[in-house]
Order: structure tokens, then C-alpha cells, then sequence
């Protein structure tokens, strides 16, 4: 059974630019969390969905930031106009379970986004 | 107060020596304690959860979890080089997970 996958992994963006991070779950679970994680900080969580539902997206900027996970295909992460502050590594997990307490998270290797 | 404070370190210890690692919270509402471990560059690994108080021993490794204190422990005996890591405490009600910032370990051979 194939862990969670990430995709790109390193990321390079001039500012001003579109990132586009992708996120394909464990089989057989529908439920999908992206964190950020910048260096000496711990992770932050931003968005939790389900397929076709954005269930909690109260840790994700308003602006410029947006996330999906469409019914077939894996979850995005888009970053509009991207800003050297948005350079981190971008985290996805995946979990079988519903709630976003979801302690059984299983994580990607993550996307390490550079903003030049 | 932060909502879950943990030690950056980082610790370093011999090889064979038993590790403490600790974390302290301050929302009465959690009720799941996770502990993560994450390798350089990687993505974080589940290594234990527990549900309310009490310990869980799994292996070489062995959590507890003292709510009335808002304490949590993540104990490795024995400990190898290979366990030098990033350890994540976590945390969570019926909403999002919490993390700890980390506390880096390294293992002295």
C-alpha cells in the first residue's frame, strides 16, 4: 500500500508566480489535511477536506491561498502570486478517520517551496 | 501561553542512555497526545498516540500523558543513533491536530 504522495517535492518560484502543490492521499482514505512548516517552527495547520468539501480552512491565509480535493484526482494546494514569506515545506496527510481531531494522520514527504 | 510548548533543544545524549522528552499544554479540551518523529527533510512518522491519561509502551518507546498537570512524556530506553530525529508532540480535541515546534535529538555513538 502506497504511503502518501507529494509532488513536486522541491519547488521553485519567482515571486509573483503560481505554486501549485499535489497531494495524493492513501487508498482508501478520503480525508486530507495540508500543514506548513517553516524552519524552527512546528507544523501549521491549514486546510482539512474531503472529497469535493472543504471542511476547515481556518488555518489557510484568505487571500491568495486555495485548496481542492475534486472527486477524482489528487488534492491541490494553489499559491497565487507567491511571496518570498511563502517559501516552507508544504505537508499533506491523509486519514481514514472523519474529524479533523484525526490522530491517525499520515503524512507525505512534503513539498519544499522556494520563492526567489 | 502558547496552547502546546515543547523544547527546541537539542538534546544530546550517549548511546544506550534513556531519553526524556516532555511537552506541556494548556487546552483542558485535548484528549488525543500524538508523538511524531521526523527525519531531516522528511515528512513526520507517526510513532505513538494515547486517548486521555495514563501510558502506552510500545517497544523501546513509551508515552504518558498526566492531564491534570497538562503533561506529556515520550520515554526511548535504549536509545540508538538512528533515533536521532525531530521528535513532534501533538495534540487534539474533536478539531485540528496542535504540534509542538520539536525537539531535536541526536544519539552519540
Amino acid at each position: 500500500n502506497a504511503g502518501v504522495m507529494q509532488n513536486p517535492r522541491h519547488l521553485v518560484r519567482r515571486r509573483g508566480q503560481e505554486a501549485r502543490l499535489r497531494c495524493s492521499p492513501m487508498k482508501g482514505h478520503s480525508h486530507v489535511y495540508w500543514y506548513r512548516q517553516l524552519p524552527e517552527e512546528g507544523l501549521k495547520f491549514m486546510v482539512y477536506l474531503q472529497k469535493e468539501n472543504i471542511i476547515d480552512e481556518s488555518g489557510m491565509p484568505k487571500e491568495r491561498f486555495s485548496a481542492e480535493f475534486p472527486k477524482e484526482g489528487p488534492s491541490i494546494l494553489r499559491i497565487q502570486q507567491v511571496v518570498r514569506g511563502d517559501s516552507a515545506a508544504y505537508f499533506c496527510a491523509s486519514s481514514p478517520l472523519k474529524g479533523a481531531g484525526g490522530y491517525e494522520q499520515y503524512f507525505g514527504p512534503g513539498t519544499r517551496l522556494t520563492v526567489t | 501561553q502558547k496552547e502546546v510548548e515543547q523544547d527546541p533543544g537539542p538534546l544530546s545524549v550517549p548511546e544506550g542512555a534513556i531519553v526524556s522528552l516532555n511537552c506541556t499544554y494548556s487546552n483542558s479540551a485535548f484528549q488525543y497526545f500524538m508523538w511524531y518523529r521526523q527525519y531531516s527533510r522528511k515528512g513526520p512518522e507517526l510513532l505513538m498516540y494515547t486517548y486521555s491519561s495514563g501510558n502506552k509502551e510500545d517497544g523501546r518507546f513509551t508515552a504518558q500523558v498526566d492531564k491534570s498537570s497538562k503533561y506529556i512524556s515520550l520515554f526511548i530506553r535504549d536509545s540508538q543513533p538512528s533515533d536521532s530525529a525531530t521528535y513532534l508532540c501533538a495534540m487534539s480535541g474533536d478539531d485540528k491536530i496542535i504540534f509542538g515546534k520539536g525537539t531535536r535529538l541526536h544519539i552519540l555513538p
